[in-house]
């Protein structure tokens, strides 16, 4: 079975640009998460969908942060314009959204912003 | 915050040597899941604990439960270098709130 992938692995953006990561989850899942990860915050949440629906959106993230599922496979997280404290590693997760509510979790993408 | 604890925390130990790593939580769950994190890796579930279980076990692993205290442990036993790694503490249901979490180093 394929887990969550994750692309791209390591992404490097200007100040100012547009980036977009790419998410496919667990295939069946009906919930997907954004997260953030940084060492001094940890894991903080960006996005949360149920069956594609926006259940959350991370409240201090909604002004350049932006995520989308455009099917139940496939998801994009949009940060625009770029900051330098926008480096972190952004996770992806999916989960069934019943029973034990297990998170499987991608590989993340690693962004680094000059 | 969901969690008490505010900074990343860091452990060090022999091969061989138990550890405990604990959690406390300021909303009132049923469930708490320990994850494990690898280097350049997502996290993945390693146990879960509800509240009617006070104590659960899986290998070299037990995690407890204090409803009362709020509180949630993870132990390893006579732990070994492939333990290194990243554990977080999350509580919630469809939406988790993770911990900041321990970071765990095992010396061979």
């Amino acid at each position: 079975d394929a887990g969550v992938t994750q692309t791209p692995r390591h992404e490097v953006a200007e100040k100012g640009q547009t980036i977009i990561l790419k998410c496919e989850p667990v295939s069946g899942h009906n919930d997907l998460f954004w997260y953030r990860q940084t060492k001094i915050q940890g894991l903080e949440l960006l996005s949360y969908f149920r069956s594609k629906s926006l259940m959350e959106d991370g409240g201090a993230f909604k002004d350049r942060f932006k995520a989308e599922m455009l099917n139940s496979s496939f998801s994009t997280l949009k940060i625009q314009p770029t900051e330098p404290k926008d480096s972190a590693v952004y996770l992806c997760a999916s989960s069934f959204g019943t029973g034990v509510y297990e998170q499987y979790f991608g590989p993340g993408t690693r962004l680094t912003v000059l | 915050s969901q969690w008490g604890e505010e900074n990343l925390q860091a452990l060090s130990i022999q091969e061989g040597e138990d550890v405990t790593m604990n959690c406390s939580y300021k909303t009132y769950t049923t469930v708490v899941h320990w994850y494990r994190q690898d280097s350049g890796r997502g996290p993945a579930l390693i146990i879960l604990i509800r509240s009617n279980e006070r104590e659960k076990r899986s290998g070299r692993l037990r995690a407890t439960l204090d409803t009362s205290s709020q509180s949630s442990s993870l132990s390893i036993t006579a732990a070994q270098c492939e333990d290194t790694a990243v554990y977080f503490c999350a509580t919630g249901y469809q939406n988790f709130y993770f911990g900041k979490g321990t970071s765990l180093t095992v010396i061979p």
